[in-house]
């Protein structure tokens, strides 16, 4: 089966600049999350979806980072305005639910200088 | 509030060594544990999944345990290469919730 896909893979942005992330699941996976890793971390959920629907977003910085999913297929995420300690690695995963576990994408390395 | 810990943060062995990653998490009521590798700058490549009713895994030269009842885990490699050289991360489902909380993960790297 074809794998989480992301796009793009490498991004280096100014300050106060905005930048979207785009991620495709793996068909049929009903749940999708965004995490973010910063250098030296494991990562940290910002947000989780069932089909179209947000299930958690209580780590999202909610003034500068938004997102959504697509008829509960793909999915973008946007920082506005972005700040120099959202760089990190933004990583796409979907699940099936458990207990068939995660697959994850290869990650946007996001640079803000 | 699920945490996970992993050791050691870094570790550096000759070729052909065989070697235990350790990983201990604080809530026992997990689904899963879920191992990972990740090469830098790059994403997660799901390595081994363990079933909590499930004692073990194994993979190639990879084998995986789980003690739910002590919050451990552990993964083995057997005669590694430097192609496994890389950051294994473990990640379980926190209680009740599907999100995965990660430790920091440990850092290898296979002398040649």
């Amino acid at each position: 089966e074809a794998g989480v896909a992301q796009s793009p893979r490498y991004k280096i942005i100014e300050k106060r600049q905005s930048v979207a992330f785009w991620c495709n699941p793996i068909s049929g996976h009903a749940t999708l999350y965004w995490y973010q890793q910063i250098l030296g971390q494991g990562p940290k959920l910002l947000i989780q979806f069932q089909n179209n629907g947000v299930v958690d977003d209580s780590q999202l910085p909610k003034d500068r980072f938004s997102a959504e999913r697509l008829k509960g297929v793909d999915s973008t995420l946007k920082i506005q305005p972005a700040k120099l300690e959202d760089s990190a690695v933004y990583l796409c995963a979907s699940s099936s639910g458990q207990p068939y576990g995660y697959t994850f994408g290869s990650g946007t390395r996001l640079t803000v200088v | 509030k699920q945490e996970v810990t992993q050791i050691p943060a870094a570790l550096s062995v000759p070729e052909g060594e065989n070697l235990v990653l350790n990983c201990s998490f604080t809530d026992s009521a997990i689904y899963n544990l879920q191992w990972f590798r990740q090469d830098p700058g790059k994403g997660l490549t799901s390595l081994l999944l363990i079933q909590s009713s499930q004692r073990e895994q194994t993979s190639g030269r990879l084998n995986a345990s789980l003690d739910k009842s002590s919050g451990r885990s552990t993964l083995y490699i057997a005669a590694s290469q430097p192609g496994d050289s890389a950051t294994y991360l473990c990640a379980v489902p926190g209680a009740g919730s599907y999100q995965l909380t990660f430790g920091k993960g440990t850092k290898l790297s296979v002398i040649p």
